[in-house]
């Protein structure tokens, strides 16, 4: 299947700081790239969805100011965690969708701990 | 909000058959029923899925009942590595389209 990498894989940083994360789509060009937010031991929660070249659609209750996505070009969104905070730790994962198959792709995560 | 249900947990005994249910009576007709897994601290994992047809690939089998409004998961011989929380979805087969996870199935699979 196609390949979607983030980086870095971990991440910690102090309260305070802006954090940011990287998905890469490696073998396929990505129309649309989604966000999601997974805390232990509960579901994917679906952040926001951007397309190339255009702003990003938020989900409900989630602050675009706070959690900044860039979709600048086909194989690559960045997630800027500004300001953060300990509640923000969590594991973070994006996906993608694009190329000849009719499927999204997920990537392999990014657990943030904000101490 | 997920459109599906699904058991909060299953057992199953390495080398059998692992068969997760999943109940989606709200189902429209061009919804299609997805199925991907999540190992623990790994991103999902696409399985397979299908429109109203049984499928079938390398990694397992979908039963869906002739009222849509029902689906098996089948994996076939599952093993160790086979552990992992199991969502299934219902969603249009438009790829661009968003995934909204319920909270799975979470599958053990006993020594």
């Amino acid at each position: 299947g196609a390949v979607v990498s983030q980086h870095p894989s971990w991440v910690i940083c102090k309260s305070g700081t802006s954090v940011k994360i990287e998905c890469r789509s490696l073998d396929f060009q990505a129309t649309t790239m989604f966000w999601y937010r997974q805390f232990p031991k509960q579901s994917l929660m679906l952040m926001a969805t951007s397309n190339e070249g255009s702003k990003a659609t938020y989900e409900q209750g989630v602050e675009k100011d706070k959690f900044l996505i860039n979709h600048a070009s086909l194989t690559l969104s960045t997630l800027t965690v500004t300001s953060a905070h300990p509640e923000d730790s969590s594991f973070y994962i994006c996906s993608a969708s694009g190329g000849s198959r009719n499927e999204q792709f997920f990537g392999p995560g990014t657990r943030l701990t904000v101490l | 909000d997920a459109k599906t249900t699904q058991p909060t947990s299953m057992d199953c005994a390495e080398g059998r058959a692992a068969n997760l249910p999943c109940n989606h009576s709200t189902i429209s007709g061009n919804e299609y029923v997805y199925w991907y897994r999540q190992i623990h601290s790994q991103g999902p994992q696409y399985i397979i899925h299908g429109l109203k047809n049984n499928e079938t690939n390398e990694m397992a089998s979908l039963i869906i009942t002739e009222d849509r409004k029902s689906s098996t998961l089948i994996l076939p011989h599952a093993t160790l590595r086979d552990t992992a929380v199991y969502y299934c979805i219902v969603r249009p087969l438009n790829r661009d389209d968003k995934i909204i996870f319920g909270k799975g199935t979470r599958l053990h699979i006993l020594p």
